[in-house]
């Protein structure tokens, strides 16, 4: 078993639409948890950053983490095709010196 | 402010050929980072440096060797590549080593025929 399981998609959705994306793991000393963008044939850049449980919102997007389950989640409100991407879940426990990441989900928003 | 570069873009070698992928940092980062990517497999951590002198395995480090040059350059070598090692090749960096925001470069994309 993977330490960080996501679903890889693709994930086909029209604009406007919310879109959930989702990710579990199986290490509870896991406390940071991040979600990359990354645009084809580009590397990933971070969108979201959260330190151990709860919920972050940044414009559009809201991270969420429930470490009780081991689930992290990222919503996408009001979609535009510009979110076409592939989205990368990461996470860390503290004082590690690397990230584990997900398997990523390609998302496609359609005009 | 170039952040993380990487070279070459694309590279196509033959089963037995050696290469070096180049990667330099202008960010003046302490922790240098090698991953693979490859189709439903995500990003596969090959070697890392947390600091200048020091170099550790990552999940899956066979068949490559690393360098960490300096602060700002850490190199990835193929010494007789094989077609398993067909990828996207992405360089990152970070401020100082953990679980914080790494900084990736453009990729190299490597085909061994």
């Amino acid at each position: 078993q993977k330490e960080v399981e996501q679903d890889p998609g693709p994930l086909s959705v029209p604009e406007g639409a919310i879109v959930s994306l989702n990710c579990t793991y199986s290490n509870s000393a896991f406390q940071y948890f991040m979600w990359y963008r990354q645009y084809s044939r580009k590397g990933p850049e971070l969108l979201m950053y959260t330190y151990s449980s709860g919920n972050k919102e940044d414009g559009r997007f809201t991270a969420q983490v429930d470490k009780s389950s081991k689930y992290i989640s990222l919503f996408i409100r009001d979609s535009q095709p510009s979110d076409s991407a592939t989205y990368l879940c990461a996470m860390g426990d503290k004082g590690a010196q690397k990230l584990v990441f997900g398997q990523g989900t390609r998302l496609t928003i359609n005009p | 402010n170039a952040g993380v570069t990487q070279t070459p873009k694309f590279q196509v070698l033959k089963t037995g050929q050696s290469m070096t992928l180049q990667c330099a940092q202008d960010m003046n980062h302490n922790s240098m980072y090698w991953y693979r990517q490859d189709p439903g497999m995500g990003l596969r951590l090959i070697y890392y440096s947390a600091s200048e002198g020091t170099t550790d395995k990552g999940e899956v480090p066979n068949g490559y060797n690393v360098s960490r040059l300096n602060k700002r350059e850490f190199s990835l070598r193929l010494e007789s590549a094989a077609p398993s090692q067909t990828s996207v090749y992405f360089c990152a960096s970070i401020e100082a080593g953990g679980p914080g925001e790494q900084f990736f470069g453009p990729g190299t994309r490597l085909t061994v025929l």
